[in-house]
């Protein structure tokens, strides 16, 4: 069975400095990965994805993450926080596998992004 | 471009009692899932439908029910509901039932099991 795991309920960071947002995935087949950030009485949005290719990619809003298949990881990152990047943010996971589609998402990190 | 849409926004209901929740999926899209979000939790599966066909279901029990409609909005029907079912109900739209689309999530309909 797939799953994944974001280790951190919360993070926290000064604006201005680098932040990343740290996934790892369990799958028996090829993953196909995403990050979503969700904002107050809002649904999921879309930030970027992992398919295949280059291992690191770039998304929405200046974020981007690394793929890395060794230590089955997709940690989200920002190179500047800016305090609106505060947000709720999931990991998700789809098993390459063809059949039946079901996709897992983590739990979820807070991102607390001060002034 | 018109976004995903659900309806309604809020919604009590009693223990037991039957529900029906509304979505209306991203212009071009043909394909849409259906999660439930409980309070501090990731979104769960419940199903996907396909062109008006289940074509992928999570570990819910046959009581959450679904159907797409010909211009791709969709319903989500729980009977006899719990108190767990309790949770913000979240649909999402694709342009593929392909594993890599991505989805574009619709605000949500937040149903409180009294």
């Amino acid at each position: 069975a797939q799953s994944v795991a974001q280790p951190e309920d919360q993070v926290n960071v000064a604006e201005g400095n680098p932040l990343t947002v740290k996934c790892t995935y369990s799958v028996s087949g090829n993953p196909y990965l995403f990050w979503y950030v969700q904002y107050p009485n809002r649904g999921l949005q879309f930030l970027l994805k992992y398919i295949t290719g280059d291992n690191l990619v770039k998304g929405s809003y200046g974020f981007e993450a690394e793929f890395n298949k060794s230590q089955t990881s997709f940690h989200l990152k920002k190179p500047s926080a800016l305090v609106s990047d505060s947000a709720l943010y999931f990991c998700a996971v789809r098993d390459m596998r063809g059949g039946s589609y079901i996709p897992t998402f983590g739990r979820g990190t807070s991102l607390i992004v001060h002034p | 471009e018109t976004g995903v849409t659900q309806s309604p926004t809020h919604l009590i209901k009693t223990r037991g009692q039957q529900v029906t929740l509304r979505c209306s999926s991203q212009s071009g899209h043909n394909t849409v899932s259906w999660y439930q979000q409980a309070l501090g939790q990731g979104p769960q599966f419940i199903f996907q439908y396909y062109r008006e066909e289940e074509n992928g279901r999570g570990n819910f029990p046959p009581r959450f029910s679904g159907l797409q409609f010909p211009n791709y909005s969709s319903e989500l029907n729980v009977n006899a509901l719990e108190l767990d079912d309790s949770a913000l109900y979240l649909c999402a739209s694709s342009s593929a039932s392909g594993n890599y689309n991505e989805q574009f999530f619709g605000p949500g309909t937040r149903l409180t099991v009294l």
